[in-house]
Protein backbone atom coordinates (compact mmCIF):
# COMPACT_ATOMS: atom_id res chain seq x y z
CA UNK A 1 0.00 0.00 0.00
CA UNK A 2 1.35 3.61 -0.64
CA UNK A 3 1.00 6.80 2.10
CA UNK A 4 1.43 9.98 1.93
CA UNK A 5 1.58 12.52 4.44
CA UNK A 6 1.39 16.33 4.66
CA UNK A 7 2.21 17.17 7.70
CA UNK A 8 1.52 20.99 7.71
CA UNK A 9 -2.50 21.83 7.21
CA UNK A 10 -1.53 25.33 6.90
CA UNK A 11 1.52 27.94 5.69
CA UNK A 12 1.87 31.51 6.03
CA UNK A 13 4.39 33.25 3.91
CA UNK A 14 4.96 36.78 2.21
CA UNK A 15 4.94 37.83 -0.96
CA UNK A 16 8.24 37.55 -2.89
CA UNK A 17 9.27 35.14 0.18
CA UNK A 18 10.17 31.11 -0.61
CA UNK A 19 8.15 28.21 1.07
CA UNK A 20 8.86 25.16 1.37
CA UNK A 21 5.92 22.32 1.69
CA UNK A 22 6.50 19.17 3.05
CA UNK A 23 5.68 16.02 1.83
CA UNK A 24 6.52 12.03 2.87
CA UNK A 25 5.79 9.25 1.46
CA UNK A 26 5.54 5.21 1.92
CA UNK A 27 5.83 2.76 -0.68
CA UNK A 28 7.43 -0.58 -0.96
CA UNK A 29 7.84 -0.48 -4.97
CA UNK A 30 11.18 0.34 -6.46
CA UNK A 31 9.49 2.31 -9.31
CA UNK A 32 7.33 5.47 -8.42
CA UNK A 33 6.15 8.72 -9.32
CA UNK A 34 5.24 12.00 -7.39
CA UNK A 35 3.38 14.78 -8.77
CA UNK A 36 2.44 18.04 -6.84
CA UNK A 37 -1.31 19.84 -7.58
CA UNK A 38 -2.88 22.73 -6.93
CA UNK A 39 -5.83 23.94 -5.86
CA UNK A 40 -7.37 27.08 -6.03
CA UNK A 41 -10.81 28.07 -4.61
CA UNK A 42 -12.30 27.11 -7.89
CA UNK A 43 -11.95 23.97 -7.64
CA UNK A 44 -10.08 22.94 -10.07
CA UNK A 45 -6.84 20.63 -9.37
CA UNK A 46 -3.58 22.10 -11.48
CA UNK A 47 -1.02 19.88 -11.41
CA UNK A 48 2.73 21.49 -11.40
CA UNK A 49 5.47 19.21 -11.25
CA UNK A 50 6.16 15.55 -11.73
CA UNK A 51 9.19 13.88 -9.91
CA UNK A 52 10.22 9.91 -11.21
CA UNK A 53 11.77 7.50 -8.25
CA UNK A 54 15.00 7.09 -11.28
CA UNK A 55 15.12 10.75 -12.04
CA UNK A 56 18.84 11.57 -11.10
CA UNK A 57 18.24 15.33 -10.80
CA UNK A 58 15.79 16.99 -9.17
CA UNK A 59 12.30 18.43 -10.64
CA UNK A 60 11.69 22.11 -11.66
CA UNK A 61 9.18 24.21 -13.74
CA UNK A 62 9.47 27.45 -13.44
CA UNK A 63 8.98 28.69 -9.63
CA UNK A 64 8.54 25.32 -8.78
CA UNK A 65 11.02 22.87 -7.89
CA UNK A 66 10.92 19.43 -5.92
CA UNK A 67 13.32 18.73 -3.28
CA UNK A 68 13.78 14.95 -3.72
CA UNK A 69 15.08 12.87 -1.39
CA UNK A 70 15.06 9.39 -1.65
CA UNK A 71 16.60 7.99 1.45
CA UNK A 72 14.66 9.72 3.63
CA UNK A 73 11.19 9.36 1.47
CA UNK A 74 10.31 12.91 1.02
CA UNK A 75 9.28 15.44 -1.65
CA UNK A 76 9.15 18.36 -1.03
CA UNK A 77 7.72 21.76 -3.03
CA UNK A 78 9.29 24.47 -3.08
CA UNK A 79 8.06 27.52 -4.26
CA UNK A 80 10.10 30.44 -5.27
CA UNK A 81 9.26 34.32 -5.18
CA UNK A 82 5.65 33.72 -3.91
CA UNK A 83 2.81 35.49 -5.75
CA UNK A 84 -0.83 36.41 -4.10
CA UNK A 85 -2.34 34.02 -7.02
CA UNK A 86 -0.24 30.98 -5.44
CA UNK A 87 -2.40 30.83 -2.23
CA UNK A 88 -4.46 27.62 -2.61
CA UNK A 89 -4.40 24.28 -1.25
CA UNK A 90 -1.13 21.91 -2.34
CA UNK A 91 -1.66 18.80 -2.65
CA UNK A 92 1.57 15.98 -2.95
CA UNK A 93 0.47 12.53 -4.82
CA UNK A 94 2.34 9.27 -6.12
CA UNK A 95 1.23 6.05 -8.16
CA UNK A 96 3.35 3.00 -7.81
CA UNK A 97 3.96 1.06 -10.71
CA UNK A 98 2.64 -1.93 -8.76
CA UNK A 99 -0.38 0.69 -8.33
CA UNK A 100 -1.25 0.66 -11.89
CA UNK A 101 -3.27 4.19 -12.27
CA UNK A 102 -4.25 4.58 -8.52
CA UNK A 103 -2.96 7.65 -7.57
CA UNK A 104 -2.57 8.44 -3.87
CA UNK A 105 -3.14 11.75 -2.53
CA UNK A 106 -2.43 13.08 0.65
CA UNK A 107 -4.85 15.38 3.21
CA UNK A 108 -3.03 18.61 1.46
CA UNK A 109 -1.83 21.87 2.83
CA UNK A 110 -3.21 25.13 2.71
CA UNK A 111 -0.88 27.92 1.31
CA UNK A 112 -1.65 31.98 2.35
CA UNK A 113 0.11 34.44 0.51
CA UNK A 114 0.20 37.87 1.87
CA UNK A 115 1.21 41.25 0.54
CA UNK B 1 -13.53 24.32 -24.91
CA UNK B 2 -9.85 22.82 -23.63
CA UNK B 3 -9.00 20.33 -20.75
CA UNK B 4 -11.63 18.73 -18.99
CA UNK B 5 -15.09 20.27 -18.07
CA UNK B 6 -17.32 19.06 -15.90
CA UNK B 7 -21.08 19.90 -15.40
CA UNK B 8 -23.17 20.82 -13.35
CA UNK B 9 -20.59 22.92 -11.56
CA UNK B 10 -22.80 23.00 -8.32
CA UNK B 11 -26.13 20.44 -7.86
CA UNK B 12 -28.43 20.65 -4.71
CA UNK B 13 -30.55 17.44 -4.94
CA UNK B 14 -32.79 15.65 -2.18
CA UNK B 15 -32.06 12.39 -1.13
CA UNK B 16 -34.90 10.86 -3.31
CA UNK B 17 -33.93 12.62 -6.60
CA UNK B 18 -32.04 10.98 -9.69
CA UNK B 19 -29.47 13.03 -11.20
CA UNK B 20 -26.39 12.70 -13.54
CA UNK B 21 -22.77 14.37 -13.68
CA UNK B 22 -21.05 14.84 -16.67
CA UNK B 23 -17.31 15.19 -17.67
CA UNK B 24 -16.18 15.46 -21.17
CA UNK B 25 -12.19 15.66 -22.16
CA UNK B 26 -10.81 17.30 -25.12
CA UNK B 27 -7.22 16.46 -24.67
CA UNK B 28 -7.37 12.76 -26.33
CA UNK B 29 -6.77 11.11 -24.08
CA UNK B 30 -7.77 7.30 -23.55
CA UNK B 31 -8.26 7.28 -19.70
CA UNK B 32 -11.53 8.57 -17.54
CA UNK B 33 -11.46 8.82 -13.30
CA UNK B 34 -13.52 9.99 -11.00
CA UNK B 35 -12.85 10.98 -7.84
CA UNK B 36 -14.70 12.05 -4.48
CA UNK B 37 -13.10 14.84 -2.56
CA UNK B 38 -15.05 15.70 1.41
CA UNK B 39 -13.46 18.14 3.79
CA UNK B 40 -10.70 17.39 5.45
CA UNK B 41 -10.05 13.96 3.94
CA UNK B 42 -7.51 12.68 0.84
CA UNK B 43 -8.87 12.72 -2.60
CA UNK B 44 -10.38 9.44 -3.05
CA UNK B 45 -10.71 7.40 -5.99
CA UNK B 46 -13.60 6.11 -6.94
CA UNK B 47 -13.47 5.21 -10.85
CA UNK B 48 -11.46 4.42 -13.44
CA UNK B 49 -12.47 3.96 -17.32
CA UNK B 50 -9.56 2.91 -20.02
CA UNK B 51 -10.49 2.74 -23.19
CA UNK B 52 -14.10 2.40 -22.49
CA UNK B 53 -13.66 -0.31 -20.09
CA UNK B 54 -14.17 0.25 -16.27
CA UNK B 55 -11.15 -0.68 -14.37
CA UNK B 56 -11.25 0.15 -11.21
CA UNK B 57 -14.00 0.27 -9.07
CA UNK B 58 -12.80 1.22 -5.12
CA UNK B 59 -15.95 -0.34 -3.42
CA UNK B 60 -18.17 2.45 -4.58
CA UNK B 61 -21.98 2.28 -2.86
CA UNK B 62 -24.11 1.23 -5.95
CA UNK B 63 -26.29 3.85 -5.12
CA UNK B 64 -23.17 6.15 -7.67
CA UNK B 65 -23.18 4.15 -10.71
CA UNK B 66 -20.81 5.47 -13.54
CA UNK B 67 -21.43 5.07 -17.30
CA UNK B 68 -18.56 5.83 -20.02
CA UNK B 69 -19.91 5.91 -23.15
CA UNK B 70 -17.02 6.91 -25.24
CA UNK B 71 -13.19 7.72 -24.44
CA UNK B 72 -13.90 11.42 -24.24
CA UNK B 73 -17.26 11.36 -22.02
CA UNK B 74 -17.87 10.07 -18.87
CA UNK B 75 -21.08 9.62 -16.60
CA UNK B 76 -21.70 9.49 -12.63
CA UNK B 77 -25.73 8.64 -12.18
CA UNK B 78 -26.89 9.25 -8.86
CA UNK B 79 -29.86 7.63 -6.96
CA UNK B 80 -30.93 7.66 -3.23
CA UNK B 81 -28.10 9.31 -1.93
CA UNK B 82 -27.13 10.05 1.71
CA UNK B 83 -25.94 13.60 3.12
CA UNK B 84 -22.58 12.31 3.89
CA UNK B 85 -22.62 12.00 -0.28
CA UNK B 86 -22.18 15.74 -0.68
CA UNK B 87 -18.73 16.70 -1.35
CA UNK B 88 -16.62 17.83 -4.52
CA UNK B 89 -16.86 15.56 -7.12
CA UNK B 90 -13.60 15.51 -9.50
CA UNK B 91 -13.19 14.18 -13.07
CA UNK B 92 -9.72 13.71 -14.62
CA UNK B 93 -8.50 12.12 -17.51
CA UNK B 94 -4.84 10.86 -18.45
CA UNK B 95 -2.99 8.94 -21.61
CA UNK B 96 -3.85 5.58 -20.29
CA UNK B 97 -3.58 4.71 -17.16
CA UNK B 98 -0.33 2.15 -17.33
CA UNK B 99 3.11 3.62 -15.82
CA UNK B 100 3.96 5.33 -12.73
CA UNK B 101 4.34 9.03 -14.51
CA UNK B 102 1.02 9.33 -16.26
CA UNK B 103 0.05 13.12 -15.16
CA UNK B 104 -4.27 13.25 -14.68
CA UNK B 105 -5.61 16.56 -15.76
CA UNK B 106 -8.31 17.29 -13.84
CA UNK B 107 -11.94 19.15 -14.26
CA UNK B 108 -13.42 22.13 -12.07
CA UNK B 109 -15.62 19.48 -10.34
CA UNK B 110 -19.11 19.54 -9.32
CA UNK B 111 -20.34 20.53 -5.48
CA UNK B 112 -22.48 18.21 -4.52
CA UNK B 113 -25.22 18.80 -1.62
CA UNK B 114 -27.45 16.19 -0.58
CA UNK B 115 -30.27 17.32 1.10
Amino acid sequence: AQKITQTQPGMFVQEKEAVTLDCTYDTSDPSYGLFWYKQPSSGEMIFLIYQGSYDQQNATEGRYSLNFQKARKSANLVISASQLGDSAMYFCAMRANSGYSTLTFGKGTMLLVSP
Amino acid sequence: ETGVTQTPRHLVMGMTNKKSLKCEQHLGHNAMYWYKQSAKKPLELMFVYNFKEQTENNSVPSRFSPECPNSSHLFLHLHTLQPEDSALYLCASSQTTGGFSNEQFFGPGTRLTVL
